[in-house]
């Protein structure tokens, strides 16, 4: 089983929909939580950092990590056709912050 | 300002060759990571260089994988007698100093490797 669990999707949504991407993982050691936007043949883009457990906001983006439930959560407000990617969710912990562990990423497509 | 530069774009080879990837780091950028990208997959970790040395090499999957970083900034991930399950694209990131989970990686566009 891989520590970090994300469904890779499709998902196709309309244009203004609400998204929600979520990840799993198994490792209670992580406390260092983000998102990753990539899009095709490019590199990973951070769009969201988030420590330890709680929400945080930054525009039409939510992150969300509960860390109880080993569960952490990307909204996505009015989407766009622009926000079409992969979006990848990856962890650290102590002793190992350097060391990022990503989930498998999953494919969004926003539609006209 | 520059991001992370990673050069070649593609990269062609036969099994069995040895190939080298390129990663220019962000100036002033300390730590430098490698990330290897299966098709499908997210990025799984090979190495990480604090300065010239490297600080965490437990991703690297093999003794055929090797990396350096000599003058501490551009650093060179160098595979021998490459197999066909070699070819992805390799992803490297820089931080301003590493080893701190709130720090943000940068990343490169990467190498697709193609291992015939």
């Amino acid at each position: 089983q891989k520590e970090v669990e994300q469904d890779p999707g499709p998902l196709s949504v309309p244009e203004g929909a609400i998204v929600s991407l979520n990840c799993t993982y198994s490792n209670s050691a992580f406390q260092y939580f983000m998102w990753y936007r990539q899009y095709s043949r490019k590199g990973p883009e951070l769009l969201m950092y988030t420590y330890s457990s709680g929400n945080k906001e930054d525009g039409r983006f939510t992150a969300q990590v509960d860390k109880s439930s080993k569960y952490i959560s990307l909204f996505i407000r009015d989407s766009q056709p622009s926000d079409s990617a992969t979006y990848l969710c990856a962890m650290s912990g102590p002793g190992t912050a350097s060391k990022l562990t990503f989930g498998t990423g999953t494919r969004l497509q926003v539609t006209l | 300002g520059a991001g992370v530069s990673q050069t070649p774009s593609n990269k062609v080879t036969e099994k069995g060759k040895y190939v080298e990837l390129r990663c220019d780091p962000i100036s002033g950028h300390t730590a430098l990571y490698w990330y290897r990208q299966s098709l499908g997959q997210g990025p799984e970790f090979l190495i990480y260089f604090q300065g010239t040395g490297a600080a965490d090499d437990s991703g690297l999957p093999n003794d055929r994988f090797f990396a350096v970083r000599p003058e501490g900034s551009v650093s060179t991930l160098k595979i021998q007698r490459t197999e066909r399950g070699d070819s992805a694209v390799y992803l490297c990131a820089s931080s301003l100093s590493g080893g701190m989970g709130e720090e943000t990686q940068y990343f490169g566009p990467g190498t697709r490797l193609l291992v015939l």
